[in-house]
This record gives structure tokens, C-alpha cells and sequence, in this order.
């Protein structure tokens, strides 16, 4: 069974970063593409960013609105993948998913919630 | 960007009744088009794939149909689980986006 355990969210002032993690199990973690989607309060889904899996050269893609301010990485090795977050902003506010991104996004993990507030 | 736009915003339904809800792409996205259902403090969970296969798992009440632009998902007949929030979002283009959503709820 897929299982997707993010962790790392939190509260952080604004300028600040955070990283989250997702500890995936339950398939070949290096075959799939991960990505990660938010979610503001009250709001509606918003997709963040993508990481590639290693046949694919492990690049990335990004929404303008994180593009230079987040980075995605993985390690293969213990079937996690990361979301580094820089220069963090109050509308950056939300609960942030970790996904599979396979026919869309096939499966979610549960979701971690990052507060920029000061 | 590809904007996504779902259509009606709320629809209030009993139980049983048949339920049909619009995703409408401002450019083509051929067949890249994924439906997910939210419930209320839950995390989305995909439905329906490359706009009208169903996901693992998912009931054979749930199907889509569409191609291009213009996109359904049908609920043959709703059951009391079915009360969420549904999503359409493209992933033919980048940056992936979804639609504003359509709540489904309680007559």
C-alpha cells in the first residue's frame, strides 16, 4: 500500500525558511516523478512544484509564484523527497502535500501545515 | 497558463440523484485532465485519469467523458460519502493548475 508522510511544517516569520519532508513507502520510490501541492486556508489546490525521478535526469519544474524562492530535491536512497523553502511569504500559508505524480497525482500524503506569520 | 474553470460552484443534491459536474480548460489539454474528490479535512484524492479512467479503487458510480477543452464527471448516484469538494485540474501543460472546484452538498 502507497504511503506518503510528510513533516516539517510549522510556524516561521516571514523571510524565513522551512524544509518538509515526505517519507514515502509501499512502491519503487526511484521510479516515480514526486511533487508537491498546497493548499491555503479556505482555498482551493494549488500545484508547487515537480521533481523528476533519476531516468529523467532528477529536474524540476516550478510555479512562478515559488519558482527561485523553493527547491525540490530527493534521495532515492531512503525514499524521500524535500521542499525547501526560502524566503517564505505570508501568503505562503497553507497545508502543503506531498504527491505522486503518475496519471496525474495518483496518491497524497496527508498534508503538513507551514504558518509565515509574524 | 491554462485557467481552469469548474462549473456550478455548489450543487445542493439528495441522495441517489444523479450528479453531473463541468471543468472547462481555456486551451486544449487533450486527454490530460484528472478529477479529485475532497472531503472536509481530508486530503484530495484522485478519481478519474486522463479524463475518463477511474482511478484505483474508485466506485463505477464515478465516470468522465471529454476531450480538448471540455470535461465531465458524472455521479450516477450520489451517496452520502459523495459530499465533498471535486476538482478538475490539467496536466498537460506547465504549471499544472486546477479549477476552482465545485462543492457538492446536501439538499
Amino acid at each position: 500500500e502507497v504511503h506518503l508522510v510528510e513533516s516539517g511544517g510549522g510556524l516561521v516569520q516571514p523571510g524565513g525558511s522551512l524544509r518538509l519532508s515526505c517519507a514515502a513507502s509501499g512502491f519503487t520510490f526511484s521510479d516515480y516523478y514526486m511533487d508537491w501541492v498546497r493548499q491555503a486556508p479556505g482555498k482551493g489546490l494549488e500545484w508547487v512544484g515537480r521533481i523528476r525521478n533519476k531516468a529523467n535526469g532528477y529536474t524540476t519544474e516550478y510555479a512562478a509564484s515559488v519558482k527561485g524562492r523553493f527547491t525540490i530535491s530527493r534521495d532515492d536512497s531512503k525514499n524521500t523527497v524535500f521542499l525547501q523553502m526560502n524566503s517564505l511569504e505570508t501568503e505562503d500559508t497553507a497545508v502543503y502535500y506531498c504527491v505522486r505524480g503518475n496519471n496525474g497525482f495518483d496518491f497524497w500524503g496527508q498534508g503538513t501545515i507551514v504558518i509565515v506569520s509574524s | 497558463e491554462i485557467v481552469m474553470t469548474q462549473s456550478p460552484v455548489t450543487l445542493s443534491v439528495s441522495p441517489g440523484e444523479r450528479v453531473t459536474l463541468s471543468c472547462r480548460a481555456s486551451q486544449s489539454v487533450r486527454s490530460f485532465l484528472g478529477w479529485y474528490q475532497q472531503r472536509p479535512g481530508q486530503a484530495p484524492r484522485l478519481l478519474i485519469y486522463g479524463d475518463s479512467t477511474r482511478a484505483t479503487g474508485i466506485p463505477a458510480r464515478f465516470s468522465g467523458s471529454g476531450f480538448g477543452t471540455d470535461f465531465t464527471l458524472t455521479i450516477s448516484s450520489l451517496q452520502s460519502e459523495d459530499f465533498a469538494v471535486y476538482y478538475c485540474q490539467q496536466y498537460d501543460n506547465w504549471p499544472f493548475t486546477f479549477g476552482p472546484g465545485t462543492t457538492v452538498e446536501i439538499k
